[in-house]
């Protein structure tokens, strides 16, 4: 079945502790991107990644990093959450930049709570 | 002003009558559209992709653009409970600082009344 796989579904941890949150694509998709969904916000983009080794920031970049090692995989990584991360992460990807006509395919998503 | 603007709701709906749902955007050199739908505490899911002047029709489901004046919007007909989420408007801008990056609107929530 194609899906993109985020790993956990939900996490709760303490200021400061690194944390990874993990996403991965089965359908050889180029672009996979990050969104943090805030009530009243929307989503809103924290990294994409157009292939492999190749990054970029998105609207809300700070305090995240992220790594395109393979194709299938692009994890994002919390160094020092603070309590302003809490939020619900969504992994995407799609076939190509620009989404194309099938737009994009999200994960299950991640919820992440910092005390 | 936001990229992508919507009415936040909620849309209340009778059932079985068509639920109008709204969006406009910023970017006048925008190029692709779509519609998602996300049910509370889900993932968005792809309903409708519009990419010319005009309505597209799937199903129950209609979407339509104006590109002149910088306005999508999604018909759904014959309201289903089922039909109670969250619609998203998304955009791909077409300026060199846009291109390829999907831009949401914060969703507008329908419900749907019995």
């Amino acid at each position: 079945e194609a899906q993109v796989t985020q790993n956990p579904r939900y996490l709760i941890t303490v200021t400061g502790k690194k944390l990874t949150v993990t996403c991965s694509q089965n359908m050889n998709h180029e672009y996979m991107s990050w969104y943090r969904q805030d009530p009243g916000l929307g989503l809103r983009q924290i990294y994409y990644s157009m292939n492999v080794e190749v990054t970029d920031k998105g609207d809300v970049p700070e305090g995240y990093k992220v790594s395109r090692k393979e194709k299938r995989n692009f994890p994002l990584i919390l160094e020092s959450p603070s309590p302003n991360q809490t939020s619900l992460y969504f992994c995407a990807s799609s076939l190509v930049q620009g989404a194309g006509k099938n737009g994009y395919t999200f994960g299950s998503g991640t919820r992440l709570t910092v005390v | 002003q936001k990229e992508v603007e919507q009415n936040s709701g909620p849309l209340s709906v009778p059932e079985g009558a068509i639920a109008s749902l709204n969006c406009t955007y910023s970017d006048r050199g925008s190029q692709s559209f779509f519609w998602y739908r996300q049910y509370s505490g889900k993932s968005p899911e792809l309903i409708m992709s519009i990419y010319s002047n005009g309505d597209k029709e799937d199903g129950r489901f209609t979407a339509q653009l104006n590109k002149a004046s910088q306005y999508v919007s999604l018909l759904i007909r014959d309201s289903q409970p089922s039909d109670s989420a969250t619609y998203l408007c998304a955009v791909i801008g077409g300026t060199t600082d846009s291109w390829g990056k999907l831009q949401f609107g914060a969703g507008t929530q329908v419900v749907v009344t019995p």
